[in-house]
């Protein structure tokens, strides 16, 4: 049972253009969510977060938002720099209690120069 | 300093053998994460401590023994594993809930293969 899901396993965007790579999650009662940034043979690397009281949350070129009726949350990169190009999971946890982390599938993202 | 620190990188092992990674913070981080990943799956989560004390054992097979001897350090012992262990293997370490701070800070992983 995956509750937390990226539905798109890869994306190519063009430099200079909008990345947005989507999250899905089935448990309402996961409140806060984090991003992750994977380089091959390295950890994954933190982005931005938000909580689930926020709908949107803005660092830079990076901006997530988060729809709570829809269960959604999307990672918006502007502009995208080839550099950005890894591989990309959504996390979702608890403010209190449980230390628990579910880590999405992952989206793959290129960014052509 | 934001660094998670794993030895070693690379590990390769028999089936018989016992062997033990390690995961060092000093951060302060009260919360320490034993992760497994497989080739194109995202990262699994194993393991939790929490000041020190095992929060979460998510079914994982006893060939796996999770050690945290102090704040810093975290430790996986590993005995008489199996050729589908093999994978890459990630500590993370997180503050306190408390704290308002949730991110979570990985280190760079042991590639682990068993033979």
């Amino acid at each position: 049972d995956q509750q937390v899901k990226q539905n798109s396993p890869s994306l190519s965007v063009q430099e200079g253009r909008i990345s947005i790579l989507n999250c899905d999650y089935t448990n309402s009662m996961f409140d806060y969510f984090l991003w992750y940034k994977k380089y091959p043979a390295e950890g994954p690397t933190f982005l931005i977060s938000i909580s689930s009281i926020k709908d949107k949350n803005e660092d830079g070129r990076f901006t997530v938002f988060l729809n709570k009726s829809a269960k959604h949350l999307s990672l918006h990169i502007v502009p995208s720099q080839p550099g950005d190009s890894a591989v990309y999971f959504c996390a979702a946890s608890f403010t209190s209690g449980t230390y628990k982390y579910i880590f999405g599938t992952g989206t793959r993202l290129k960014v052509l120069a | 300093d934001t660094e998670v620190t794993q030895t070693p990188k690379h590990l390769v092992m028999g089936m018989t053998n016992k062997k033990s990674l390690k995961c060092e913070q000093h951060m302060g981080h009260r919360a320490m994460y034993w992760y497994k990943q497989k080739a194109k799956k995202p990262p699994e989560l194993m393991f939790v401590y929490s000041y020190e004390k095992l929060s979460i054992n998510e079914s994982v097979p006893s060939r796996f023994s999770p050690e945290c001897p102090n704040s810093s350090l975290l430790n996986l012992h590993l005995h008489a594993l199996q050729p589908e262990d093999s994978a890459l293997y990630l500590c993370a370490s997180s503050q306190d809930r408390g704290t308002g701070r949730y991110e979570q800070y990985f280190g760079p992983g042991t590639r682990l293969t068993v033979t």
